[in-house]
């Protein structure tokens, strides 16, 4: 089955610069690949994804990265804040039959320090 | 537009105990409908998903036990809780269509296992 690696577990930025966390997946008919922003109690949100006949998108501040000969996505934050504080996952979704399975990440502990 | 709730917010169990916590949708018809589980500083663990009433599929081996008796209510089960239960558990939905891959979470169950 499919497997989602992340990298790092942890990263540490000063405010203003640029963050960068990347994952790698092991089933290339994987076909979506969402990353999610996780605060502290909260609920995973949403905040970007990419489909595999695309190799790059971008949000404001956000950009994700898609190499599907390598088997690897990447999600960029620019001008980091204090408010991007937070774990972040990525996750890729198999072929399953019609509903949307999603494999996770371990996820990104990403401290951003005034 | 769509929400997803989920009770209780918080629950703390003997081991030993049983266990219902419940998810709705309002907003949508025929959704479907997830359970994962995050161990605290971990990653989400696919425990359960549904494509329809009385239709679920479990992804690991537990002593817990899903069930879905209308179109958007999911409820997860147990009958004797394991100090391993313990973890934040979120209900996710997306969309009953093969070209829409988003998934989005509940708010979450916080279940303490003592």
């Amino acid at each position: 089955g499919e497997n989602v690696e992340q990298h790092p577990s942890t990263l540490s930025v000063q405010e203003g610069d640029s963050a960068v966390i990347k994952c790698t997946y092991s089933d290339s008919a994987s076909n979506y690949f969402p990353w999610y922003k996780q605060e502290l109690g909260k609920r995973p949100q949403l905040i970007i994804d990419i489909r595999s006949n695309v190799g790059e998108k971008k949000d404001q501040r956000i950009a994700v990265t898609l190499n599907k000969t390598a088997k690897h996505f990447s999600l960029h934050i620019t001008e980091t804040q204090p408010e991007d504080s937070a774990v972040y996952f990525c996750a890729a979704s198999p072929p399953s039959g019609g509903y949307n399975k999603l494999i996770f990440g371990a996820g990104t502990r990403l401290a951003v320090h005034p | 537009s769509q929400t997803i709730h989920q009770w209780p917010a918080t629950l703390v169990q003997p081991v030993g105990s049983p266990l219902s916590l419940e998810c709705t949708v309002e907003g949508t018809s025929n959704p479907n409908l997830y359970w994962y589980r995050q161990a605290a500083g971990r990653g989400l663990q696919l425990l359960f998903y549904s494509i329809g009433i009385d239709q679920i599929s479990s992804e690991v081996p537990q002593n817990l036990s899903a069930s879905r008796p209308q179109d958007r209510q999911f409820i997860l089960s147990s009958k004797k809780l394991l100090l391993s239960d313990s973890g934040f558990y979120l209900c996710a939905w997306s969309p009953d269509s093969s070209s829409y891959n988003e998934q989005f979470f509940g708010p979450g169950t916080r279940l303490t296992v003592l």
